[in-house]
């Protein structure tokens, strides 16, 4: 199984700051990979896919970047909504598998 | 609009098989792969399977002699049976679009329905 190991995996911010979230791949993934936000009691939402397209109807101040092994979730400007639990995904290979998450919390 | 709906028991007793429906509403099941994700409380993200509505199927190897899945496409749903469940099956579970405009990254979730494995 391909190992998605993201940093940090707590994270605490204030309103209009800019965050980095990374995830690292066990082994090299292409540019298959997935960003996910999750709030608690919802499924998760589809943010980012093929590493850097933004999903219909995501707003602009989230941005990802990165191939082979490492990958990075962007927000610009951090909006009240945004706080919440992130997860990388991975789709090069089967299984298909999920970094462990990292929660974003108000400062 | 495309929307995913589990549905189930809620409770099933040690050793027993758990078993999960999908109803898709809004677009043909027939279009993509259908996947089942499980998430236990405070946990992340597992992959359990997914199905293709020839019936091809890729299951994860952590759980692949325990699961079947299933595709009725006249009925536009689809299935999960999860057989010998433990306490460590007790998750919420996701019914999940692969969306091949997405490149194959999961772009509609079913709202989730939680299963507790318990006598």
């Amino acid at each position: 199984d391909i190992q998605l190991t993201q940093s940090p995996s707590f994270l605490s911010a204030s309103v209009g700051d800019r965050v980095t979230i990374t995830c690292r791949a066990g082994q090299g993934i292409s540019s298959y990979l997935a960003w996910y936000q999750q709030k608690p009691g919802k499924a998760p939402r589809l943010l980012i896919y093929a590493a850097s397209t933004l999903q219909s109807g995501v707003p602009s101040r989230f941005s990802g970047s990165g191939s082979g092994t490492e990958f990075t979730l962007t927000i610009s400007s951090l909006q009240p909504e945004d706080f919440a639990t992130y997860y990388c995904q991975q789709l090069h290979r089967y299984p298909v598998t999920f970094g462990q998450g990292t929660k974003l919390e108000i400062k | 609009q495309v929307q995913l709906q589990e549905s189930g028991p809620g409770l099933v007793k040690p050793s027993e098989t758990l078993s999960l429906t999908c109803s898709v509403s809004g677009d043909s099941i027939s279009r993509y792969y259908w996947n089942w994700i499980r998430q236990p409380a405070g946990k992340g993200l597992e992959w359990i399977g997914r199905i293709y509505v020839s019936g091809s199927t890729n299951y994860n190897p952590s759980l692949k002699s325990r699961v079947t899945m299933s595709i009725d496409a006249p009925k536009n749903q689809f299935s999960l049976k999860l057989t010998s469940v433990t306490a460590t099956d007790t998750a919420v579970y996701y019914c999940v679009r692969e969306g091949p405009i997405v490149d194959d990254a999961f772009d509609v979730w079913g709202q989730g329905t939680v299963v507790t494995v318990s006598s």
